[in-house]
């Protein structure tokens, strides 16, 4: 079975630009949630799409937002991106919330 | 909030055990998981626990007593590829997995 999928693995963007970032979830899984990881503050959690409804939001503003689609792939969009965004982004599927499995990750460098 | 605690680094050397703590907040609390973490990698899920007691799975048991809002990881027979960052991670009736700071264990020879 194939495991959590990411793209892009890696970008690099300026200050003010946007950015769309993908996960495709384990088949099967219909829940997806995505956290942010830094250094100094661990995994955040960002939000949670189940059947694609927003199900949970974290304490980002609203420059972060997410969406999921019929076939459980979900993307987030960072817009207006400040170097502060500058971090891991972190998908997870699961099929029960204890135990996600999670994606490689994109790095998002805002520069 | 609901915010979780953990040591931010233990060290220990080979054949060694070491117990990680993580301690969280209450209030709506439902069960407590464990990630492992190597450098550059994603997190992957090591245990959990819903009731007090030890849950064990080779050489990783987990630890939760709900009375004292507080959990451990323990590791046995370490080896140098059990350094990595261990998080715990705490269901919530929000439907939210919140997770820990994490602790970077690192072994020695």
């Amino acid at each position: 079975k194939a495991g959590v999928t990411q793209t892009p693995r890696y970008l690099i963007k300026t200050r003010g630009q946007q950015v769309t970032l993908s996960c495709s979830p384990i088949s099967g899984h219909r829940s997806v949630s995505w956290y942010q990881q830094t250094p100094g503050q661990g995994l955040q959690f960002l939000f949670e799409y189940f059947s694609e409804t927003q199900r949970n939001k974290g304490n980002f503003p609203g420059r972060f937002s997410g969406r999921q689609f019929s076939n459980s792939r979900s993307e987030m969009n960072v817009s207006t991106l400040e170097l502060g965004d500058s971090a891991l982004y972190l998908c997870a599927s699961s099929l029960a919330e204890e135990e996600q499995f999670f994606g490689p990750g994109t790095r998002l460098t805002v520069l | 909030g609901q915010s979780l605690e953990q040591p931010s680094e233990v060290t220990a050397v080979e054949g060694a055990i070491v117990q990680m703590n993580c301690t969280y907040q209450t209030s709506g609390f439902y069960g407590l998981s464990w990630y492992q973490q190597h450098d550059g990698g994603a997190p992957t899920f090591l245990s959990y626990n819903a009731l007090d007691g030890l849950e064990e799975t080779g050489r990783f048991s987990s630890f939760l007593s709900r009375s004292d809002s507080y959990g451990y990881l323990l590791l046995q027979e370490l080896q140098m590829k059990d350094s990595a960052s261990y998080f715990c991670a705490a269901s919530y009736n929000t439907d939210k997995l919140i997770f820990g700071t994490g602790t970077r264990l690192q072994v020695f020879p």
